[in-house]
């Protein structure tokens, strides 16, 4: 049980290149979301899911495409990357079956965009 | 809008002393969450607290929820160099999860 992963760990990107951040969850989640942490900051929420097939803006989704065809997996895509999403990207996962609500955090991205 | 306010952002405690950080927030959620940070490192759960007057407690930590005053505490006990991190507080409201700024806690001997 691997839990949340995330991939690539560190990523430098030139402006207006795109990628892919990577995030797998073996745990049969229905509920992936992906957040953003500035320097000196709390977590910021850029996307979520509730289910396969199933995804919504957070607080943040602006240059940030997401989708999810399957339960485990949920990439999120940078469309055209600019400076000011240098920044840190965690993943995570949460199921409500079982009302534990607990929620889990993959190890994080670290993106540099130049 | 869902707003988290957590008090204080930075808190430099000595060893064996107590102290209470604040979380504050504007939604009439009653699912709330504590989260420990180590530095460079992901967030690490450590209470979900889930009903009005829902206490709990792990080791030094103690959390609680008020939904009535929107606020929940983290009290730490007798505290020890080892629980020098950023903890940060995230409310709950139709799936979008809030966080507060955090607070940045030292422990010192």
């Amino acid at each position: 049980n691997a839990g949340v992963t995330q991939t690539p760990k560190f990523q430098v990107l030139k402006t207006g290149q795109s990628m892919t951040l990577q995030c797998a969850q073996d745990m049969n989640h229905e509920y992936m979301s992906w957040y953003r942490q500035d320097p000196g900051m709390g977590l910021r929420l850029i996307h979520y899911s509730v289910g396969a097939g199933i995804t919504d803006q957070g607080e943040v989704p602006n240059g940030y495409n997401v989708s999810r065809s399957t339960t485990e997996d949920f990439p999120l895509r940078l469309l055209s990357a600019a400076p000011s999403q240098t920044s840190v990207y965690f993943c995570a996962s949460r199921t409500d079956r079982g009302k534990s609500y607990e929620q889990y955090f993959g190890p994080g991205t670290r993106l540099t965009v130049t | 809008e869902l707003k988290v306010e957590q008090n204080p952002l930075f808190l430099s405690m000595q060893e064996g002393k107590n102290y209470t950080i604040y979380c504050n927030y504007s939604t009439t959620s009653d699912r709330l969450y504590w989260y420990r940070q180590d530095p460079g490192k992901s967030l690490e759960s450590l209470f979900v607290l889930l009903s009005n007057g829902a206490v709990k407690q792990e080791g030094r930590l103690m959390a609680s929820l008020d939904t009535k005053a929107r606020l929940s505490t983290l009290h730490i006990t007798a505290a020890v160099h080892d629980l020098s991190a950023t903890y940060f507080c995230a409310v709950v409201e139709n799936n979008d999860m809030r966080f507060g700024a955090g607070t940045r806690l030292t422990v010192k001997p």
